[in-house]
């Protein structure tokens, strides 16, 4: 299958601090990139969907000012989390869709600890 | 209600047994189906897609009924490595769109 990867795989931080994790198709072009947080025993939760070149759709209850989501490239997407709090700690995990595959694959997720 | 439902389990079961696993999804349209597997603290993996005919990949048999909106998953001979945990995943728009997760199903398979 298709690789997504991500970096960073963990970071722990600060409480007030951005954190900005990046997703980058590796061996497909992706134009559509979706970002996911999985809280502890918990489902895995769409945030928002990213689209080259445009601005992201997040879903509802997410915060955009909070939650910068960048799509410059047809490979990469980046998440910022502005001004981190406990509360945000959680397994951050970005997809990127293949269109020729019509497949959505998945990054290795971001475990995100704010202290 | 919750969009996708599945029984967290713990499922324990014996290894060589079969186990099988369901799912109900709340939006009666949705398009696509899946069953992906987490190992703990990693990414899902797409175990297989779900088609109304029912499909079987190996060990694995999956099978859609719209009408009662369930999803059912089927292991055979279970192995110790099937032990995971098994999302019921649905895609409520087109396949380009963002995906909606149950809670998953936690298996263990026991020597």
């Amino acid at each position: 299958g298709a690789v997504v990867s991500q970096h960073p795989s963990r970071v722990i931080c600060k409480s007030g601090t951005s954190v900005k994790i990046e997703c980058r198709s590796l061996d497909f072009q992706a134009t559509t990139m979706f970002w996911y947080r999985q809280f502890p025993k918990q489902s895995l939760m769409l945030m928002a969907t990213s689209n080259e070149g445009s601005k992201a759709t997040y879903e509802q209850g997410v915060e955009k000012d909070k939650f910068l989501i960048n799509h410059a490239s047809l490979t990469l997407s980046t998440l910022t989390v502005t001004s981190a709090h406990p509360e945000d700690s959680s397994f951050y995990i970005c997809s990127g869709w293949d269109q020729q595959k019509e497949t959505q694959y998945f990054g290795p997720g971001t475990r995100l600890l704010v202290l | 209600r919750k969009e996708v439902e599945q029984d967290p389990g713990p499922f324990n079961v014996p290894e060589g047994a079969t186990v099988a696993f369901n799912c109900t999804y709340s939006n009666s349209a949705s398009q696509s189906f899946f069953w992906y597997r987490q190992d703990c603290r990693k990414e899902p993996k797409l175990l297989m897609s779900v088609y109304s005919s029912g499909n079987e990949d190996g060990r694995f048999t999956a099978q859609l009924n719209r009408a009662s909106q369930y999803i059912s998953l089927l292991i055979r001979d279970s192995k110790l490595s099937d032990s995971a945990t098994y999302l019921c995943v649905v895609n409520m728009g087109t396949r380009a769109d963002g995906l909606t997760f149950g809670k998953g199903t936690h298996l263990i398979i026991q020597p």
